[in-house]
């Protein structure tokens, strides 16, 4: 199956620092990459969604200058969390899509990465 | 736009019974894919099985089953033979198959636990 790498897997910050958040897709291309935040026993929410070489999407109420999100290639999207704070605790997953035929995607999740800001 | 609802936010099952977890989504598309996806204590996203819209027969992996009832827009997993690795939370979720993205929409999450 394909591989989606995550790191860190856990990352602790200093109140008013940036952290990146890498997510590969190991042994495919990425049509797609998308970033979600999940708190304690809740759903995934969707934050952004990525395509290689273009601007991000956000979903409505996340601020797109908190959350940054670069998609260099068709293997990596990064999400940098901009003067975090500790609101900004949470888990966040990347997942990333690889075409499975001509219409047809499938989405593979990263391992996740706990954020605790202090 | 699309939502989806598990109106079940826990569950217990005995070892090697038989459970079922329910899912209806709301939409106005005829064409959309759904899925089943596992997130045990790890909080690895883990899919458990799929399911296309336009197909009237109920996807089936192994011990995991689905009851697609379209007319209905009810997506309801069942679990035969549970076992304790079974112990996670189960999200449903809808996907559109038209489109320029390919987003998922989670529903909350049912919770499960399996009783030795």
């Amino acid at each position: 199956g394909a591989v989606v790498s995550q790191h860190p897997s856990w990352v602790i910050c200093k109140s008013g620092t940036s952290v990146k958040i890498e997510c590969r897709s190991l042994d495919f291309q990425a049509t797609t990459m998308f970033w979600y935040r999940q708190f304690p026993k809740q759903s995934l929410m969707l934050m952004a969604t990525s395509n290689e070489g273009s601007k991000a999407t956000y979903e409505q109420g996340v601020e797109k200058d908190k959350f940054l999100i670069n998609h260099a290639s068709l293997t990596l999207s990064t999400l940098t969390v901009t003067s975090a704070h500790p609101e900004d605790s949470s888990f966040y997953i990347c997942s990333a899509s690889r075409r499975t035929g001509a219409l047809n995607t499938e989405a593979f999740f990263g391992q996740g990465t706990r954020l605790t800001v202090v | 736009a699309q939502t989806v609802t598990q109106s079940q936010p826990e569950m217990s099952v005995q070892e090697a019974e038989t459970v079922t977890l329910s899912c209806t989504y709301d939409t106005s598309e005829s064409d959309y894919y759904l899925f089943w996806y596992k997130q045990p204590p790890s909080r690895q996203m883990i899919l458990v099985i799929r399911q296309e819209a336009y197909k009237q027969q109920n996807a089936t992996e192994n011990r995991f089953s689905v009851n697609f009832q379209k007319a209905a827009k009810s997506f309801s997993l069942k679990i035969s033979d549970s076992q304790l690795g079974d112990a996670a939370m189960y999200f449903c979720a809808y996907r559109s198959a038209s489109g320029a993205t390919n987003k998922l929409i989670f529903g909350t999450g049912t919770l499960l636990a399996v009783q030795p």
